[in-house]
């Protein structure tokens, strides 16, 4: 399977600061995915990380608070923008390789101040 | 979207079988999952099934499907401590690749 590794995994910020979270993979995938799990909370797909092109956001989410990109088949950032403190949560990247099997990074654990 | 629900806790003896229902409501999913979440960690893939089978067996880890009641259930035998952790049901969306999650079943094993 694939291993992923997520920078940072963890940190506490300040409101209206942004934060980049960068999600590598040892090999190339097919499709790269960002959630959300608020605590105590199920995850939550936010966007699809397209290469070469704009992400598919779920409703919901937009570019202007969670730009995402995906440079290569192995790289993808996601940042969150203008941070509040609704925005403490994990943050995960996962990845497939074939259709059926799919695997998550470690996730950021964020706090906003 | 469409709903996964579970429930939210279960606890067992340690040495007992452990048995996580879970049901869901997009009778296109494809693929059913199981992952597990241990404190202050990632999602680990537990098992998968696809939805022609009913079921699918992994060393201690049994996957019941009944795709007629959309109905899946994760059973645990010989339960350990460590296998103490939220556990979440998940299905592929009508999107095909990207998932939807229950909210997960938190399982305490008791010595």
């Amino acid at each position: 399977s694939a291993v992923i590794s997520q920078k940072p995994s963890r940190d506490i910020c300040q409101r209206g600061t942004s934060l980049t979270i960068q999600c590598q993979v040892d090999s190339q995938v097919t499709m790269m995915f960002w959630y959300r799990q608020q605590p105590g909370q199920s995850l939550t797909l936010i966007a699809t990380a397209n290469q070469g092109s704009e992400a598919t956001y779920e409703s919901g989410f937009v570019i202007d608070k969670f730009p995402i990109s995906r440079p290569n088949l192995t790289f993808s950032t996601l940042t969150v923008s203008n941070m509040s403190p609704e925005d403490s949560s994990i943050y995960l990247c996962s990845v497939t390789e074939l259709q059926e099997t799919q695997y998550f990074g470690p996730g950021t654990r964020l706090l906003v101040l | 979207g469409e709903d996964v629900e579970q429930s939210l806790f279960l606890s067992v003896r340690e040495g007992d079988s452990s048995v996580i229902n879970c049901t869901y409501t997009d009778s296109s999913s494809t693929y059913l999952y199981w992952y597990k979440q241990e404190p202050g960690a990632g999602l680990q893939l537990l098992t998968y099934i696809f939805s022609n089978m009913d079921m699918k067996q992994d060393q201690r880890l049994t996957v019941l499907l009944n795709k007629k009641d959309k109905h899946l259930s994760l059973r645990i035998a010989d339960t350990q401590t460590g296998d103490s952790a939220i556990y979440f049901c998940a299905e592929n969306s009508n999107s095909g690749y990207a998932l939807n999650f229950g909210k997960g079943t938190s399982l305490l094993v008791t010595p």
